[in-house]
């Protein structure tokens, strides 16, 4: 069982709706970064939490330590939000980042 | 502000022909440096890491190596490909842990043919 589990692993919306992408971790951590992947493209760093929740513009990004899990919302999808969006953590013990497998988005017009 | 370039994008390489990656981090002195491996279905995993100059720790035994030449320089190298070394290869930093900002490159896919 990997350390890190992301669900979906795939999604499709259609643009308005609102989305969640779900993260579940097995492991003591310090930190846990979500992380988006353009088709293509290199990785860029959405939010990096390690307790209560952030937002960006239309992103939110939550997390709750007692139950090892985060999730990442997307209000008002659009086809721009079309990635590959990756959950990591931190280990606590050994400051290693280990990363779930992504869930990717597809968001139609 | 800090960046980090990563280069080639894509890549075709031949069984047994060298492979050179390269990594450099801009704007910032004294990185944590990482290269990670995406096989496919799987999750990046960790390859090498350097916290300065010619220190370099590997995570898994493989064909490949990394040396750090300069402050802000990283290389990932391989004398003779393999075909299992095909995926995608990500170079990472940070400046103390995973527990402050951290920037990712845009990612090398190797396919070795």
């Amino acid at each position: 069982k990997n350390e890190v589990e992301q669900s979906p692993q795939n999604l499709t919306a259609q643009e308005g709706e609102f989305i969640t992408i779900n993260c579940s971790y097995s492991v003591g951590i310090s930190a846990l970064h979500w992380l988006q992947q353009h088709p293509g493209g290199g990785i860029v760093s959405l939010f990096m939490l390690s307790s209560g929740k952030k937002k960006h513009g239309r992103l939110i990004a939550t997390i709750n330590i007692q139950e090892k899990h985060s999730s990442l919302h997307i209000t008002a999808s659009h086809p721009r939000d079309s990635a590959v969006y990756i959950c990591a953590v931190a280990r606590g013990d050994t400051d290693k980042l280990i990363f779930g497998t992504g869930t990717r988005l597809q968001v139609f017009p | 502000s800090q960046t980090i370039h990563q280069w080639p994008a894509t890549l075709v390489q031949p069984v047994g022909s060298p492979l050179s990656l390269e990594c450099t981090v801009e704007g910032t002195s004294n990185p944590n440096l990482y290269w990670y491996r995406q096989a496919a279905g799987r999750g990046l995993q960790l390859l090498f890491y350097s916290v300065g100059i010619g220190q370099i720790s590997s995570e898994v035994p493989q064909n490949l190596s990394a040396s750090r030449p300069q402050d802000r320089q990283f290389i990932l190298s391989s004398k003779k490909l393999l075909l299992s070394d095909s995926g995608f290869y990500l170079c990472a930093c940070n400046w103390d842990s995973w527990n402050t900002e951290a920037f990712f490159g845009q990612g090398t896919r190797l396919t070795v043919v």
